[in-house]
C-alpha cells in the first residue's frame, strides 16, 4: 500500500524557516517524481514543487521561488521542502504527493504549517 | 499565464447527473486530471489523462475533453459525491489548479 506522511509543519513567526519531510513506503520511490502541493484554511489546492525521480530536474511556483527548496534522499525514500523568509500567506496545509503519468495520485495526509507572530 | 476557470458551485439532486467544467486556453491541447476532496480529507483522483479512472473509482464518475473545457460528469449522483472537486492539467512543467467546485447534493 502506497503510503506518504508529511512532518515538520508548525507554527513559525514571520521571517523564519521550516524544513517539511515526506516519509514514502509502499512502492518504489527512486522511480517516481514527486510534488509539494498546499492548501491555505478554506482555499483551493496551489501546486508549490516538483522534483524528478533522481532529483536533477526542479520546478517551483512563481509564489514560492527563491524562498523554497525541494529536495529527495531516495536511499531514505524521504522527500524534503526547506522553507524560508516565511510569510503569512505560506499558512496552509502542505502535502506530499506522488506523480504517475502526468496525474496526482497519491496524497497524503498533509502538514500544517502557520506563520503568525 | 495559464489559467482554469471552474464554477464555485454546482447542485444535484439525488440520482440526477452532475456535470463540472473547467476551462482554459487550449485545455484541449493537453491532458486533463480531476481530484475530489471531502471536508478534513486529502485531495483523491477520480479521472486522469482527461477520461481514466483510477482503479476503486465508481463507473458514475467520468471525464470529457472539448476545445478549451474539460468535464466531469457523475451520473446517478449520491450523497457521498458532495464534495469539492478541483481540475488539474500542465502548463510548461508546472502544475495548474482550477479554483475548485463545490458539489452539494439535495
Amino acid at each position: 500500500e502506497v503510503q506518504l506522511v508529511e512532518s515538520g509543519g508548525g507554527l513559525v513567526q514571520p521571517g523564519g524557516s521550516l524544513r517539511l519531510s515526506c516519509a514514502a513506503s509502499g512502492f518504489a520511490f527512486s522511480s517516481y517524481v514527486m510534488h509539494w502541493v498546499r492548501q491555505a484554511p478554506g482555499k483551493g489546492l496551489v501546486w508549490v514543487s516538483r522534483i524528478n525521480h533522481d532529483g536533477r530536474t526542479i520546478t517551483y511556483s512563481d509564489s514560492v521561488k527563491g524562498r523554497v527548496t525541494i529536495s529527495r534522499d531516495n536511499a531514505k525514500n524521504t522527500l524534503h521542502l526547506q522553507m524560508n523568509s516565511l510569510r503569512a500567506e505560506d499558512t496552509a496545509v502542505y502535502y506530499c504527493v506522488r506523480d504517475l503519468d502526468w496525474s496526482l495520485d497519491h496524497w497524503g495526509p498533509g502538514t500544517l504549517v502557520s506563520v503568525s507572530s | 499565464s495559464f489559467e482554469l476557470t471552474q464554477p464555485p458551485s454546482v447542485s444535484v439532486s439525488p440520482g440526477q447527473t452532475a456535470s463540472i467544467t473547467c476551462s482554459g486556453d487550449k485545455l484541449g491541447d493537453k491532458h486533463a486530471c480531476w481530484y475530489q476532496q471531502k471536508p478534513g480529507q486529502s485531495p483523491v483522483l477520480v479521472i486522469y489523462q482527461d477520461t481514466k479512472r483510477p482503479s476503486g473509482i465508481p463507473e458514475r464518475f467520468s471525464g470529457s475533453n472539448s476545445g478549451n473545457t474539460v468535464t466531469l460528469t457523475i451520473i446517478g449522483t449520491q450523497a457521498m459525491d458532495e464534495a469539492d472537486y478541483y481540475c488539474q492539467a500542465w502548463d510548461s512543467a508546472t502544475v495548474v489548479f482550477g479554483g475548485g467546485t463545490k458539489l452539494t447534493v439535495l
